[in-house]
């Protein structure tokens, strides 16, 4: 069983829906949670970080962890095309990623 | 600021050729990590190297070594590759625990 999973979709959504994004994960160490969007034949790029139960905000994107649960979530309100990308959730054990899920937002 | 440099960009492979593929950060980061992409599976670390003068093994290391020649650069080297070993190959410099990826070398094997 890999440390950090994550459903790799495909979704696509209408533009202005909500998109969410999930990862398990089973190591009690990790202590960092982060997104990065994957534009396509790019490198990642980091999204956003937390290291705390609870939600964090920034614009249109939140990040929530439950630790207790071992899941974190990703949501984009007012999802844009220029939205459309492949978002992966890591965490801080050697940097481990998860699948990654390809989002696909239609205009 | 170029950030993260990899080359080449592109490479196709007999089976059984080696190669190395670099990687240069101007960044001044201790750590640097390579790793695999391959579709529905994310990235896969490969090797590591926390410091200059230090490397460690990840999730797939076999097939593959690396050298962290100096703080700036950080090289993986296939010594006869293989089918399985065609991916998207990524290299990232990493401060504290924000990743800063090149922008990959698409290696096929055939």
């Amino acid at each position: 069983q890999k440390e950090v999973e994550q459903d790799p979709g495909p979704l696509s959504v209408p533009e202005g829906a909500i998109v969410s994004l999930n990862c398990t994960y089973s190591n009690s160490a990790f202590q960092y949670f982060m997104w990065y969007r994957q534009y396509s034949r790019k490198g990642p790029e980091l999204l956003m970080y937390t290291y705390s139960s609870g939600n964090k905000e920034d614009g249109r994107f939140t990040a929530q962890v439950d630790k207790s649960s071992k899941y974190i979530s990703l949501f984009i309100r007012d999802s844009q095309p220029s939205d459309s990308a492949t978002y992966l959730c890591a965490m801080n054990n050697k940097l481990s990623f998860g699948a990654g899920t390809t989002v696909t937002v239609r205009a | 600021n170029a950030g993260v440099t990899q080359t080449p960009k592109f490479q196709v492979l007999k089976t059984g050729q080696s190669m190395t593929l670099q990687c240069a950060q101007d960044m001044n980061h201790n750590s640097m990590y390579w790793y695999r992409q391959d579709p529905g599976m994310g990235l896969r670390l490969i090797y590591y190297s926390a410091s200059e003068g230090t490397t460690d093994k990840g999730e797939v290391p076999n097939g593959y070594n690396v050298s962290r020649l100096n703080k700036r650069e950080f090289s993986l080297r296939l010594e006869s590759a293989a089918p399985s070993q065609t991916s998207v190959y990524f290299c990232a410099s990493v401060r504290n625990t924000e990743a800063f990826f090149g922008q990959g070398t698409r290696l096929t094997v055939v």
